[in-house]
């Protein structure tokens, strides 16, 4: 069936260094990806979202990257910070009937080193 | 920061128990929805709404039910709760016509 998955469980940077967080998809026909945050004990927040239409897109110390050929979306994080210790999902939307509906990827934790 | 709240944030309950899990948010959206998620693991869809009176089950089969009175409130309610039902449960809201969803901090269920 269709999945959205992530390469690695868990990622450890040292502080400072830039992070990237892979994730794969298997739904061609998805239009919509965002990556959520979820830090212990709350609920997932958002971080970015892009488009099918669009390759690239930037926030603040954020950017994700997607490449429709292989199917591929990574969120990279510049100098990260120990508050981006978290763990980080991806999502897409699929249409399912007449519902447009997030499905989520597993989650990587993301470990930041001092 | 998101105005979505749930309570209560921890329960822990005896098998058997009625239990109903609030959510509720105050920025007008008409989209709300309640996922399951073990711990470390992905977020699960049980039920959505699209506005008042309309609920639908998710992907990931459920034993609760919710409902949809007011456009604000989605609770969901297990009649029997058993310790398969141990986990978290997080409700989110989306406006109408838009994808990004806004999470609430979920409500963490032991069931003895």
């Amino acid at each position: 069936g269709e999945s959205v998955g992530l390469h690695l469980p868990t990622l450890s940077v040292q502080e400072g260094d830039n992070s990237i967080i892979n994730c794969a998809y298997s739904n061609s026909a998805s239009d919509y990806f965002i990556w959520y945050k979820q830090e212990s004990g709350k609920g997932p927040q958002f971080i970015i979202d892009i488009r099918s239409n669009m390759d690239k897109r930037q926030g603040q110390r954020v950017t994700v990257l997607l490449n429709k050929t292989v199917k591929h979306l990574s969120l990279q994080i510049a100098a990260t910070q120990p508050g981006d210790s978290a763990v980080y999902f991806c999502a897409e939307n699929l249409s399912s009937g007449s519902a447009r509906q997030l499905t989520f990827g597993s989650g990587t934790q993301l470990t930041v080193l001092p | 920061e998101a105005d979505i709240y749930q309570t209560p944030r921890y329960l822990v309950i005896g098998t058997g128990k009625k239990i109903t899990l609030e959510c509720s948010q105050t920025m007008g959206h008409d989209k709300m929805y309640w996922y399951q998620q073990d711990p470390g693991m992905e977020l699960h869809l049980i039920h959505y709404s699209y506005g008042v009176n309309s609920t639908e089950k998710g992907d990931l089969s459920s034993e609760s039910t919710v409902s949809r009175i007011r456009t604000e409130h989605f609770p969901l309610t297990l009649e029997s709760a058993r310790p398969s039902h141990t986990s978290q449960y997080l409700c989110a809201s989306s406006r109408a016509g838009e994808e990004t969803q806004y999470f609430g901090p979920g409500t963490r269920l032991l069931v003895l």
